[in-house]
């Protein structure tokens, strides 16, 4: 089965400061996708940084990075400079398989809240 | 910068009803999706749709529900007979041939009564 799974439920963190939310998945397939997306009280999912399984080199998007352990299926997200912004719950996500109509595996979320 | 729209943003609906919800796609995409939020809980796959057919369900899409592209532009998912547990946020989410990331919709908030 492929699956995602995100251990905290929630996380906070002080304004300013760098935080980590973990993911873990499992799948057989090679070639597949992770996310992570944002999902702000507005509740609209918004994309945050993507990771091509094939690629060795961990994405980066301004304040955000991940630290992709393909051998492990580790995934996480670190946001440095944290803002009051960046307050919501992070959806760790894959799109597994070569099909491009493949349809993308959510976990359940973090909760993330940020203190001033 | 394209985005995927979606009305109503919140349908308040009577049990048994029938409901269709509006997407329009960004619009050079080809995958067209739905997935549904209860709240408090994971988002859930419904449907893909590609090329005018359904390219998969889950368990969830069951006859209660269809979805349709009647246009060039929206594509449309429709609950015939609602019931409580329908009550949930629904996101659509397009994407090109050539793109392996799925842009999504605001989202509509239905909520069955």
């Amino acid at each position: 089965a492929q699956t995602v799974t995100q251990s905290q439920p929630e996380m906070s963190v002080q304004e300013a400061e760098t935080v980590t939310l973990s993911c873990t998945y499992d799948t057989s397939e090679s070639d597949y996708y992770l996310f992570w997306y944002k999902q702000p009280p507005s509740r609209q999912m918004i994309l945050v940084i993507r990771q091509e399984a094939y690629k060795q080199q961990n994405a980066t998007e301004n304040r955000f990075s991940v630290n992709f352990q393909k051998a492990a299926k580790s995934f996480s997200l670190k946001i440095s400079d944290s803002q009051l912004g960046d307050a919501a719950m992070y959806f760790c996500a894959s799109r597994f398989g070569v099909p491009s109509y493949d349809k993308v595996i959510f976990g359940p979320g973090t909760s993330l809240s940020v203190i001033p | 910068e394209p985005e995927v729209t979606q009305t109503p943003s919140h349908q308040v609906t009577q049990m048994g009803q029938e409901v269709i919800l509006r997407c329009v796609p960004i619009s050079n995409h080809l995958y067209f999706y739905w997935y549904r939020q209860i709240l408090g809980q994971k988002v859930e796959f419904l449907v893909s749709f590609y090329n005018n057919e359904i390219s998969e369900k889950s368990e969830i899409f069951d006859d209660q529900f269809s979805v349709e592209r009647p246009d060039g532009s929206n594509f449309t998912l429709k609950i015939r007979s609602t019931k409580l547990e329908d009550s949930a946020m629904y996101f659509c989410a397009s994407k090109e041939l050539s793109y392996n990331e799925q842009f999504f919709g605001p989202g509509t908030r239905l909520t069955v009564l």
